[in-house]
């Protein structure tokens, strides 16, 4: 059983609009989700998190929006730079252990 | 000390040798997990230390791997008899307690040949 699903294995946006990233889970004993870039040949970057009493975060270019009601968060970034090509996974965090996604490719194109 | 760090970054082997990988956390940190990563696929939980005491370990975790990690500090993975559906990427990540997150090193890709 998949917990953190992310439904869209790729996205495409250009330089200097908005990508927005989305994840769905099953759980709702989830306590904490993260969001993590990956580029290849390196391991998973932590890039922001949320708690699950909140419902946004906001770190820069970087927002996660949380609604527990429909147990889907989203990343947005703004403005996309093309050094924001990775692939992203959502995590969400089930007691001491990070449950992931299966990721989505970003590509920002000039 | 600048983040975590595994080796080998690569290794590959034949079927039925044994592996082992280390991972050197960031030194204040008291816990270290171990996650598998397949193609296609998000990295899936293999178990954790906190300290020197492995607290939880997945069933992904056949007895055919076997994870320590004396005095608390670096950890060491091994694979006994390897088979071909070992190969993945075997990343390590390590937090201090009573926060969420994880800090990932570079990974060891293992091809098992």
């Amino acid at each position: 059983d998949q917990q953190v699903k992310q439904n869209s294995p790729s996205l495409s946006v250009q330089e200097g609009r908005i990508s927005i990233l989305n994840c769905d889970y099953t759980n709702s004993m989830f306590d904490y989700f993260l969001w993590y870039k990956k580029y290849p040949a390196e391991g998973p970057t932590f890039l922001i998190s949320i708690s699950s009493i909140k419902d946004k975060n906001e770190d820069g270019r970087f927002t996660v929006f949380l609604n527990k009601s429909a147990k889907h968060l989203s990343l947005h970034i703004v403005p996309s730079q093309p050094g924001d090509s990775a692939v992203y996974f959502c995590a969400a965090a089930n007691t001491d252990k990070l449950i992931f996604g299966t990721g989505t490719r970003l590509q920002v194109f000039p | 000390d600048t983040g975590v760090s595994q080796n080998p970054r690569h290794k590959i082997t034949k079927r039925g040798q044994n592996v082992t990988f280390r991972c050197d956390p960031i030194s204040e940190h008291n816990r270290l997990y171990w996650y598998r990563q397949t193609l296609g696929q998000g990295p899936e939980f293999l178990t954790y230390f906190q300290n020197e005491a492995q607290l939880e370990k997945s069933r992904l975790l056949s007895d055919r791997f076997s994870a320590e990690r004396p005095k608390g500090s670096f950890s060491t993975l091994e694979i006994q008899r390897t088979e071909q559906g070992d190969s993945a990427m075997y990343l390590c990540a390590s937090s201090s307690q009573m926060v969420y997150e994880q800090y990932f090193g570079p990974g060891t890709r293992l091809t098992v040949t």
